[in-house]
């Protein structure tokens, strides 16, 4: 089945710098890349995700760039600011199409 | 829209009891997922339902868990005899159709005392 390794587990930044968290994915047959952001307590929530007809998405602060051929995807947020302190979690569907198979996450602090 | 409804939040429970996790998709929504989610862990999918219909449960453990989604009524997630290595975060998600977006619940935090 699908697996998904997320990197680093944990991440410091300084207010105002850029972060970058990477994940990789198993299954070729993968076709759909979220990435979840989940602040202490509170539910997962989407903030960008990707198909795997484009490489690259943008969403103000926040990309994702997607390679196919090395089956990676990874997570940009430019200009950090506090607020953006949570654990962020990347995903991919599995070869069913039933399921998002989530990595185990990347601790994102960012100190002002 | 109401979002994903979870209920109850919090759920205690003592070793070999019983505990039922409720969770009521977004409006339109006929796709519900449920994740467990242990302390400094990812989530790992359980079991991926439509109505009246089990559609994967790969990661459901093979003894004393069970799901449902009836015609009527919340999904339910269901432990029998629960053990202290039961005790999780347990997080259901909906979507409209299969291969759209996932959207959560705030989670039921059960512990096993």
């Amino acid at each position: 089945g699908e697996n998904v390794e997320q990197h680093p587990s944990t991440l410091s930044v300084q207010e105002g710098d850029s972060a970058v968290i990477k994940c990789t994915y198993s299954d070729s047959a993968s076709n759909y890349f979220p990435w979840y952001k989940q602040e202490l307590g509170k539910r997962p929530q989407l903030i960008i995700d990707i198909r795997s007809n484009v490489g690259e998405k943008k969403d103000q602060r926040i990309a994702v760039t997607l390679n196919k051929t090395a089956k990676h995807f990874s997570l940009h947020i430019t200009e950090t600011q506090p607020e953006d302190s949570a654990v962020y979690f990347c995903a991919a569907r599995n070869q069913a199409g039933t399921a998002l198979i989530f990595g185990k996450g990347t601790t994102l602090s960012v100190s002002s | 829209n109401a979002g994903v409804m979870q209920n109850p939040r919090h759920l205690v429970r003592r070793r070999g009891q019983e505990a039922r996790l409720r969770c009521s998709p977004m409006k339109g929504h006929s796709h519900v997922y449920w994740y467990r989610q242990l302390p400094e862990e990812g989530l790992k999918f359980m079991v991926y339902l439509q109505k009246e219909n089990i559609i994967d449960e790969s990661g459901m453990p093979k003894e004393r868990f069970s799901a449902e989604f009836p015609k009527e009524g919340p999904s339910i997630l269901r432990i029998q005899q629960v053990v202290r290595g039961d005790s999780a975060a347990y997080f259901c998600a909906s979507s409209r159709e299969v291969e759209e977006k996932l959207f959560f619940g705030s989670g039921t935090q059960l512990s096993v005392l």
